[in-house]
């Protein structure tokens, strides 16, 4: 079965610290990535999607490396809000399991 | 306001009992997904509808049932033949299919 893999953390990071995750993936024909942020007992909420050329929101800076088949979320000036379970997900429309989450990594933002 | 909700956001469910989760939009989105989450664990895939009146099974599919008859609503029942239903079950929707997906407040089923 292909895989989304994450490291689970956690990650504990001083307030203002800059924070990188990495995902990888193994179906190298995935076709469309996202980060979502997950808080304890809620729903996901897209973050951001991911291009190969990069995409930046404000602190948050997403890539896509397809020639080694991960993704990776920067954070800059983390804020104690930062604190939460970043999900990476892989979709390939043509295979039967079509979108694959990762289990999340967790980040603990500490003031 | 434009949203995708779930209903109720606990349920109980006793042995042998079918119990249906209930999932609305009014984001005029064509494709909508059921989603279990178990503690620790990534998403995975129940069934999915690209459109109305049109609906496919995901990766663990067997001991569920859905329907799709109105684009707004795509309900869930968990039926007894669904040994380990207790989880977190998270509905979402994407304007098309596999587009960004977008979820709702989730419910927590759990065995009595």
């Amino acid at each position: 079965r292909k895989e989304v893999e994450q490291d689970p953390g956690p990650f504990n990071v001083p307030e203002g610290a800059t924070v990188a995750f990495n995902c990888t993936y193994s179906n190298s024909a995935s076709q469309s990535f996202f980060w979502y942020r997950q808080d304890c007992r809620k729903e996901p909420k897209l973050l951001m999607s991911v291009y190969s050329s990069g995409n930046e929101d404000g602190r948050f800076t997403a890539q896509l490396n397809r020639a080694s088949q991960y993704i990776s979320l920067l954070i800059r000036d983390s804020k104690l809000s930062d604190s939460a379970t970043y999900l990476c997900v892989a979709i390939d429309m043509n295979r039967d399991d079509k979108i694959i989450f990762g289990k999340g990594t967790r980040l603990h933002i500490l003031p | 306001d434009g949203g995708i909700t779930q209903s109720p956001k606990y349920l109980f469910r006793k042995e042998g009992q079918n119990v249906t989760l209930s999932c609305e939009q009014n984001l005029n989105h064509d494709a909508m997904y059921w989603y279990r989450q178990d503690p620790g664990q990534g998403l995975r895939l129940i069934y999915y509808s690209q459109i109305v009146n049109d609906f496919q099974k995901g990766d663990i599919a067997e001991g569920y049932s859905v329907s799709r008859e109105k684009k707004e609503s795509f309900p869930l029942t968990v039926t007894s033949a669904q040994k380990n239903p207790t989880a977190f079950y998270l509905c979402a929707s994407s304007i098309s299919s596999w587009e960004t997906q977008y979820f709702g407040p989730g419910t927590r089923l759990l065995v009595l």
